[in-house]
């Protein structure tokens, strides 16, 4: 069965450091989402891509994120300077195309901030 | 205001008995909705998706729809401490529209 996949799947770093997480959606899913999700709380949309381009960023801390997704399949998603707050659970999935249809979750990415 | 609203639990139910779980939301444009279950730790895996008023039912699992009333609920009948877990709505209106999360129902099944 196909399935979305992201690494690292932990990682821990200190504040002020830069870092990184890819995420590889299912083959043929044209949609491609970056959650936030904190514990206790729902997931958080903090981009979302079409192809290659974005669709919705509105909830993206611009000045300390990036994202990007530049031949429209794998994604990675970019934290510089990490702060403490960031510390949260990363998700990525993927869809066919429309929000109305339902999206497949990766393993996720468990980000420390120390 | 959030735009899906969930009870954020815990719900503790008896093992073998129905588990209700509720959903509103504020956007009337919302035409897609889903449940997705999360363990503690892990990502959400989806259980259930409707579109349309009414009942949908896939084995243990039913989602009720009323868009008039603007809400969705999930009944789970003869619990198992399996489900135990997070259950997440989420809505989304239809093309390129906003995609919400609730923030989650925590369900506890004793034995």
């Amino acid at each position: 069965e196909a399935e979305v996949a992201q690494s690292p799947r932990y990682k821990i770093t200190e504040k002020s450091q830069a870092v990184a997480f890819w995420c590889d959606p299912i083959s043929g899913h044209a949609t491609l989402y970056w959650y936030r999700q904190i514990l206790g709380q729902g997931p958080e949309l903090l981009v979302q891509f079409q192809d290659e381009s974005v669709v919705d960023d509105s909830q993206l801390p611009k000045d300390r994120f990036s994202a990007e997704r530049l031949k429209g399949v794998d994604s990675t998603l970019k934290i510089q300077p990490a702060e403490l707050g960031d510390s949260a659970m990363y998700l990525c999935a993927s869809s066919l195309g429309r929000v109305s249809e339902t999206q497949y979750f990766g393993p996720g990415t468990r980000l420390l901030v120390l | 205001q959030k735009e899906v609203e969930q009870n954020s639990g815990p719900l503790s139910v008896p093992e073998g008995a129905i588990a209700s779980l509720n959903c509103t939301y504020s956007d009337r444009g919302s035409q897609s909705f889903f449940w997705y279950r999360q363990y503690s730790g892990k990502s959400p895996e989806l259980i259930m998706s409707i579109y349309s008023n009414g009942d949908k039912e896939d084995g243990r699992f039913t989602a009720q729809l009323n868009k008039a009333s603007q809400y969705v609920s999930l009944l789970i009948r003869d619990s198992q401490p399996s489900d135990s877990a997070t259950y997440l709505c989420a809505g989304g209106t239809d093309s390129w529209g906003k995609f919400q999360f609730g923030a989650g129902t925590q369900v506890v099944v004793t034995p």
